[in-house]
């Protein structure tokens, strides 16, 4: 039972590439999302998802796109990175979006952005 | 404006002496409050809440504490242990909120000197 998985750890890229930050869960959670932590900030909502074929924003959701396919699979996806987006993404789960289910992160992808 | 304050960036204790760590909230409305713990490279972990009924919830060595009047709570661990050494972070959510509304102070990274 792994959990949340996150992958990759690390990333660098430059201004203006894509990439996709993968976060997969094997305990059938519903509800998926994804944060970001910057130094001296707290956990930041990008987007979130209370089910599969289902998203929605948060907080901070410009530069990022994200999809929900599967129950299992929650991708986040940068569209043309910006030095603004360097920081460090969790990915969170919990079995509702009840906010007395407590959130499960995964480890992190720390990206940084040149 | 930060609806949720985590005043003090850093603390440190004696092992075995009581570490208190503050919170301070400005929405009257929050109702639910969570704290979660994380260390280096991890991602947080989910640690002890509280509904707005209480003033007081207890599991093993953490006890948290509300002050509805003061917008104020606080996380009690005693005895501390060098284990109990990472970030704390506080959340706060309204009661129409979900998961998606939860707001998060910036974290006290607590250090237990043996």
């Amino acid at each position: 039972n792994a959990g949340v998985t996150q992958t990759p750890k690390f990333q660098v890229l430059k201004t203006g590439q894509s990439m996709t930050l993968q976060c997969a869960q094997d305990m059938n959670h519903e509800y998926m999302s994804w944060y970001r932590q910057d130094p001296g900030m707290g956990l930041r909502l990008i987007h979130y998802s209370v089910g599969a074929g289902i998203t929605d924003q948060g907080e901070v959701p410009n530069g990022y796109n994200v999809s929900r396919s599967t129950t299992e699979d929650f991708p986040l996806r940068l569209l043309s990175a910006a030095p603004s987006q360097t920081s460090v993404y969790f990915c969170a789960t919990a079995p509702d979006s009840a906010v007395n289910s407590p959130l499960h992160f995964g480890n992190g992808t720390r990206l940084t952005v040149t | 404006d930060q609806q949720v304050k985590q005043n003090s960036p850093s603390l440190s204790v004696q092992e075995g002496r009581i570490s208190i760590l503050n919170c301070d909230y400005t929405n009257s409305m929050f109702d639910y409050f969570l704290w979660y713990k994380k260390y280096p490279a991890e991602g947080p972990t989910f640690l002890i809440s509280i509904s707005s009924i209480k003033d007081k919830n207890e599991d093993g060595r953490f006890t948290v504490f509300l002050n509805k009047s003061a917008k104020h709570l606080s996380l009690h661990i005693v005895p501390s242990q060098p284990g109990d050494s990472a970030v704390y972070f506080c959340a706060a959510s309204t009661p129409l909120g979900g998961s998606e509304k939860l707001v998060f102070g910036k974290g006290t990274k607590l250090t237990v000197n043996p």
